[in-house]
């Protein structure tokens, strides 16, 4: 069964330092998600794209991050720089149709 | 912005037992997803409903879209220690719009 895929699993580095996030969807999915997780929270939206284009990033924290998929299929999500507060769950999601997405396993970033 | 509530917020059953579990918003969704996550890995999709009072089953798993449409359930039967893990729910109100999840229910299953 196809499935998204995301690395690194878990990453953990000092605040100010950048990292990447990268996510492969399910071949075919045309939109992408970026969702954030808090410990004890649901996901929450962080950017979508249709094919090569942002759909919505109202909830990006644009100074910090920034979200690519250049050739519409695979995502690049970077932070630049890490904030203590950016330690979540960093999920990627997929859909062919726009009412279901299916979730890869998450990049648990660290910051310290 | 949207907000979904989840009741309960976390249950403790006996392994057989069977479980209800809902959630709730104040817009209308047209859209209900229920997922489930285990500890350190995403969410998975259980059911999907796409119209009002529509009833969907999924093994031991069955998904009421609420005539409402502000409200769906979720409910397992004789429940099984797999079950253990966080389930969400996640309304979408207009079609290609964004999905707004609920906080999650913590299910523990006792043997």
């Amino acid at each position: 069964e196809a499935e998204v895929a995301q690395s690194p699993r878990y990453k953990i580095t000092e605040k100010s330092q950048a990292v990447a996030f990268w996510c492969d969807p399910i071949s075919g999915h045309a939109t992408l998600y970026w969702y954030r997780q808090i410990l004890g929270q649901g996901p929450e939206l962080l950017v979508q794209f249709q094919d090569e284009s942002v759909v919505d990033d109202s909830q990006l924290p644009k100074d910090r991050f920034s979200a690519e998929r250049l050739k519409g299929v695979d995502s690049t999500l970077k932070i630049q720089p890490a904030e203590l507060g950016d330690s979540a769950m960093y999920l990627c999601a997929s859909s062919r149709l726009v009412h279901e997405q299916f979730f890869g396993p998450g990049t648990r970033l660290t910051v310290l | 912005g949207q907000q979904l509530n989840q009741s309960p917020q976390s249950m403790f059953i006996q392994e057989g037992e069977d479980v209800s579990m809902n959630c709730t918003s104040s817009s209308i969704f047209n859209t209900w997803l229920w997922y489930k996550q285990d500890p350190g890995e995403g969410p998975v999709l259980l059911i999907a409903l796409y119209k009002a009072g529509e009833l969907t089953s999924n093994g031991r798993l069955t998904a009421q879209f609420g005539i409402t449409r502000k409200d769906s359930f979720l409910n397992i039967s004789a429940s099984i220690p797999s079950d253990v893990g966080i389930y969400f729910c996640a309304g979408q109100n207009n079609y290609g719009q964004n999905f707004v999840f609920g906080p999650g229910t913590r299910l523990s299953v006792l043997p």
